[in-house]
């Protein structure tokens, strides 16, 4: 079964340092994996996704995330954190060919000035 | 990407009543999705809606607490009825295009932010 945690519920960075947020996934094919954010009072974006392409992907607003297999992992990270980057962030899972999405519990990202 | 509307954006109802949400899109789609964020919580499917078929329900939702209706490729509606404050949450709509279906990436709508008393 499908399933995806998200190791930290908030993180707080100052202003232009990077950014790590942490995903570890379980899938029983092969997954693609999706990473959305949500700013408050405003629906879902799609900030990248793996799609068994390159495991390092590169999404919008700088950020990119690395999938690797033998770690069931898929961090997102983003080298220099921008105050408009404080926003709720979620790793999603779904195996290739389903549409079921399955989120992760989500991180809160908090960006210090 | 699809663009996605949401109608209303918020409401505030009284419990035992019924609230129908809309979801617009401005291109035609196969899948449109339902979910359910309930606050401080992720997202939960509530509902498969397909044009011309009924709407696939996920384990805990039942169609007489949420019909829906998709009624063509770029419409879709989603019944809250008798409601109780549990069912304060936000509820999406999201689609998956064609172009992107193989992989499974959703757009999403604003949301509608609803509020039992």
């Amino acid at each position: 079964a499908q399933s995806v945690t998200q190791l930290d519920s908030h993180v707080s960075v100052s202003e232009g340092t990077p950014v790590l947020l942490r995903c570890n996934y379980s899938s029983s094919y092969s997954p693609s994996l999706f990473w959305y954010v949500q700013h408050p009072n405003k629906g879902l974006q799609l900030l990248l996704k793996y799609t068994s392409a390159a495991t390092l992907v590169k999404g919008i607003n700088g950020f990119e995330a690395e999938f690797k297999k033998s770690e069931t992992s898929f961090h997102l990270t983003k080298p220099s954190a921008h105050m408009s980057d404080a926003a709720e962030y979620f790793c999603v899972v779904s195996d290739l060919g389903s549409y079921k999405l399955i989120f992760g519990s989500g991180t809160r990202l908090l960006v210090r000035p | 990407s699809a663009v996605i509307s949401q109608k209303p954006s918020r409401d505030i109802c009284q419990r035992g009543t019924s609230l129908t949400i809309q979801c617009q899109v401005d291109s035609q789609v196969t899948m449109m999705f339902w979910y359910r964020q309930q606050p401080g919580q992720s997202l939960t499917l509530i509902a498969t809606a397909n044009q011309g078929s009924e709407a696939t329900y996920e384990s805990g939702f039942v169609i007489d607490k949420f019909p829906i209706s998709r009624p063509n490729l770029t419409f879709s509606t989603l019944t809250v009825s008798n409601m109780s404050p549990e069912d304060s949450s936000i509820y999406l709509c999201s689609v998956e295009e064609g172009s992107s279906s193989i992989y499974n990436e959703q757009f999403f709508g604003p949301g509608t932010r609803l509020t039992v008393l």
